[in-house]
């Protein structure tokens, strides 16, 4: 069974700052995906950023970057220029592949992004 | 961008009456999950469902709780006899085959369920 860890229950960081909010997984699978959601206070879940398993490179989407340890089953992100629209609470999610895996989330991360 | 849509937003119940929680997936996705998110916790897959069969289901998922697909476009998760517990929010996700390259789900915005 995986399971994903967010040890870290809140974060502040200063408007227009970089922070990195923390995620550590465990899997025996070698095939698999990490995902980060966000979930603002309307409680949609929204897509940050994805990344396979098999690349080494590190994902980005614009203001949005992960940090990819496969030894270490480690996959951070990091928020580049911090805007008032990122305060949500943020989880760390793992998939194996293939079509129709589940996914298991970690408990979240409440991020607040200060004026 | 194509949307999953759930209905309805908001739900309270009477605790031990059914209630049908309704998902349009996008069209051309073939793979359907429901999750639930108790308040301030994580969020926690139920089942998921393809080609009309549940793929896979949690324990939390017990006899309580049903999924069918009986018109080939609403999705939905059906809950006999609500418990106090069952209040949460429900969300259901969709996610397309794309020849064995997994993109993620999108989820709808969720249904809140308030048994009382």
């Amino acid at each position: 069974a995986q399971t994903v860890t967010q040890s870290q229950p809140e974060m502040s960081v200063q408007e227009a700052e970089t922070v990195t909010l923390s995620c550590t997984y465990d899997t025996s699978e070698s095939n698999y995906y990490l995902f980060w959601y966000k979930q603002p206070p309307s409680r949609q879940m929204i897509l940050v950023i994805r990344q396979e398993a098999y690349k080494q490179q590190n994902a980005t989407e614009n203001r949005f970057s992960v940090n990819f340890q496969k030894a270490a089953k480690s996959f951070s992100l990091k928020i580049s220029d911090s805007q008032l629209g990122d305060t949500a609470m943020y989880f760390c999610a793992f998939m194996r592949g293939g079509a129709n895996s589940k996914l298991t989330f970690g408990k979240g991360i409440t991020l607040s992004v200060r004026p | 961008e194509p949307e999953v849509t759930q209905t309805p937003s908001h739900q309270v119940t009477q605790m031990g009456q059914e209630v049908i929680l309704r998902c349009v997936p996008i069209s051309n996705h073939l793979y359907f999950y429901w999750y639930r998110q108790i308040l301030g916790q994580k969020v926690e897959f139920l089942v998921s469902f393809y080609n009309n069969e549940i793929s896979e289901k949690s324990e939390i998922f017990d006899d309580q709780f049903s999924v069918e697909r009986p018109d080939g476009s609403n999705f939905t998760l059906k809950i006999r006899s609500t418990k106090l517990e069952d209040s949460a929010m429900y969300f259901c996700a969709t996610q397309a085959d794309r020849a064995g390259v997994n993109y993620g789900y999108t989820f709808g915005s969720g249904t809140r369920l308030t048994v009382v």
